[in-house]
């Protein structure tokens, strides 16, 4: 049982360049997150997907863009990359049910932009 | 906003010594807390607390929820080096955010032999 795949594991990036984060999980869980951690912060929620077909804004999404192509898999592209987008992410996925939900994460992508 | 603050934000003892970490939290819509620990990688699951007064325990490792005051507290006793890590804890959202997960800061606990 893989849980939650995500690609690359790193990736350096030149200012201005595009890539596309990919996630997927085999748990069959309706919910999907993309967070960022930065040293200090914690993880900051970027965009989540309650279901398939929705999607919302977390609190930093600025710079980002999310498709959640499936139940299972959950993309977070960056259009022009910038230094500030400098960070780890990490996604996950969750069965959200009535009394909140348990939520499992990915390795970790480690990005860079130069 | 919502909103999640853990203290202290970072935390160094020795083996042995007893820890209380911190959560205070002002959310529209609560449903659940949860505690998890990061080591190097991805955060690890601890505990999910949904109702006030009822501890959950595992092992060394105990949290309790004052959904009233809007706090949680993790312990740990007896801490080993291996107690070392970045706590933190989270709460999950109903209403119109339902599914929403948002994270605190996180507790560096440093351990020392």
């Amino acid at each position: 049982n893989a849980g939650v795949t995500q690609t690359p594991k790193f990736q350096v990036l030149k200012t201005g360049q595009s890539m596309t984060l990919q996630c997927a999980q085999d748990m069959n869980h309706n919910s999907m997150y993309w967070y960022r951690q930065d040293p200090g912060m914690g993880l900051r929620l970027i965009y989540y997907s309650a279901s398939e077909g929705t999607t919302d804004k977390g609190e930093v999404p600025n710079g980002y863009n999310v498709s959640r192509l499936n139940k299972r898999e959950f993309s977070l592209r960056l259009e022009s990359a910038a230094p500030s987008q400098t960070s780890v992410y990490f996604c996950a996925s969750a069965w959200t049910g009535a009394s909140g939900n348990t939520i499992y994460f990915g390795e970790g992508s480690w990005l860079t932009v130069v | 906003e919502d909103k999640v603050v853990q203290s202290p934000l970072s935390l160094v003892v020795h083996e042995g010594d007893t820890v209380t970490l911190n959560c205070s939290y002002e959310v529209t819509n609560f449903q659940s807390l949860l505690w998890y620990k990061q080591e190097k990688k991805a955060p690890t699951f601890l505990f999910m607390l949904t109702s006030s007064g009822i501890e959950k325990k595992s092992g060394r490792l105990s949290s309790i929820l004052d959904k009233k005051e809007l706090f949680s507290i993790l312990n740990i006793t007896a801490t080993q080096t291996g107690d070392s890590a970045v706590y933190l804890c989270a709460f999950n959202a109903g209403g119109t955010s339902y599914g929403k997960l948002t994270f605190g800061q996180g507790t560096i606990l440093t351990v020392h032999p």
